[in-house]
């Protein structure tokens, strides 16, 4: 059962931010949110992951709701080389990481 | 550098041939996994191990083994019993402090590509 959705595609223009949406409803209360990545036919790269309070890396900023049932991944300024798969995943370390379709970033010119 | 290790990266088979996938990582993590994508897809669970000589099947496991003798191995056997085994296969891996830990930061390597023929 897939435990978070998100929109199977998205476009952002070079230079922009991207905003990538995830709905997680039935999140637990010790479980964590967690971004991933995936360049066309590499493995997945870990990108934040967040408990309750909103994150920040050198990679990207991760907003949660206050109720926890959605987050919102951003990439401040998109570039040509963030085009790629980005997945949102729920779990903690009790559960293994289920990865849905995702979300299919284009950065376009 | 340390990192997760997969080989071989291409790797092609007959029909009915069982093949095993190596997976080598030097992080010190107590964690491995196997997962499993089809083109177009997420990744799907086939197996994983919190501890050496402890192992447990996965969303997919029918079809497929492991073992775990050595903390840094984790090779997967695709067998003849797997009904369509032409897949990407992503090996990974985490620190493992128990189930009430907490986070749990899954690194990946760079994945086996397996095509029957």
């Amino acid at each position: 059962d897939a435990k978070t959705t998100q929109p199977p595609s998205m476009d952002c223009a070079e230079g922009r931010a991207a905003n990538l949406p995830c709905n997680h409803s039935t999140i637990s209360g010790n479980e964590y949110v967690y971004w991933y990545r995936q360049i066309h036919s590499q493995g997945p790269q870990y990108i934040i992951h967040g408990l309750k309070n909103n994150e920040t890396n050198e990679m990207a900023s991760l907003i949660i709701t206050e109720d926890r049932k959605s987050s919102t991944l951003i990439l401040p300024h998109a570039t040509l080389r963030d085009t790629a798969v980005y997945y949102c995943i729920v779990g903690n370390a009790g559960n293994m990481l289920t990865f849905g379709g995702g979300t299919r970033l284009m950065v376009k010119p | 550098d340390g990192g997760i290790t997969q080989s071989p990266k291409y790797l092609f088979r007959k029909e009915g041939q069982n093949v095993t996938l190596s997976c080598e990582q030097n992080l010190n993590h107590d964690a491995m996994y196997w997962y499993r994508q089809d083109p177009g897809q997420g990744l799907r669970l086939i197996y994983y191990s919190q501890i050496v000589n402890d192992f447990q099947k996965g969303d997919i496991a029918e079809g497929y083994s492991v073992s775990r003798e050595k903390k840094e191995s984790f090779p997967l056997t695709v067998t003849s019993a797997q009904k369509n085994p032409t897949a990407f296969y992503l090996c990974a891996s985490s620190i493992y402090l128990g189930p009430a830990s907490g986070a749990n930061v899954l690194t990946f390597g760079a994945g086996s590509r397996l095509t029957v023929l």
